[in-house]
């Protein structure tokens, strides 16, 4: 069965600072996903990850994919507010299954 | 364009009763889709569909029946609602099975359970 972890599931950060969130998979896999949600709304695609190595920048966000380790990373570069949200991470099973991460939960403050 | 739709928005059962959960797309998205999302738990997959006439499980299937008779519609049936099945449900949809297609997610539908 597979397992999609991320952490941390909460993060609260200084505007300004980096930070990292990770997301382990149990199986593998080489298509990684992310997404954003807002409090109370639906989910919005950020990064569609295809291979090993694979990176994708989009503002101050950037995923990478190691399909070898099971692991893909979001990094966050100079945190603004705007980035507050909740993001998930879901893996893609036999090409017709996403299992989602528990999500993490990023707070900017000021 | 609307995407995807879902209706209700909110709505509150009582225990056994039966209902339908409304999902549409218009954008001929063969791959749609049905998650459950429940505080700490992320987003749990429930059925989903590779085309029209063609369903299958996820996760979390019990006590939830899909069919797929056209490519626009998926529709989630409660066979008879219980608490544990209080939640935010969601729709998705994409243009084609997986890999790389991107899923387009329903503002979703609160459900609560008496």
């Amino acid at each position: 069965e597979l397992k999609v972890e991320q952490n941390p599931l909460f993060l609260s950060m200084q505007e300004g600072k980096n930070y990292t969130i990770y997301c382990n998979y149990s199986t593998t896999s080489d298509r990684l996903y992310w997404y954003r949600q807002d409090p109370g709304k639906s989910l919005e695609s950020l990064f569609v990850l295809l291979s090993n190595g694979a990176v994708k920048q989009e503002g101050r966000l950037m995923a990478s994919l190691d399909t070898k380790a099971r692991l893909s990373t979001l990094h966050i570069t100079a945190a603004v507010h705007d980035l507050s949200a909740t993001y998930f991470c879901a893996v893609d099973v036999n090409t017709d299954k996403l299992i989602f991460g528990t999500g993490t939960r990023l707070q900017v403050f000021p | 364009n609307a995407g995807v739709t879902q209706t209700p928005k909110f709505q509150v059962l009582k225990t056994g009763q039966s209902m339908t959960l409304q999902c549409a797309q218009d954008m001929n998205h063969e791959y749609m889709s049905w998650y459950r999302q429940d505080p700490g738990m992320g987003l749990r997959l429930i059925h989903y569909s590779v085309g029209a006439g063609i369903t299958d499980q996820g996760e979390v299937p019990n006590g939830y029946n899909v069919s797929r008779s056209t490519t626009e519609d998926f529709p989630l049936r409660l066979l008879s609602a219980a608490p544990s099945q209080t939640s935010v449900y969601f729709c998705a949809s994409s243009y084609s099975i997986l890999p790389g297609g991107t899923q387009y997610f329903g503002p979703g539908t609160r459900l609560l359970v008496l």
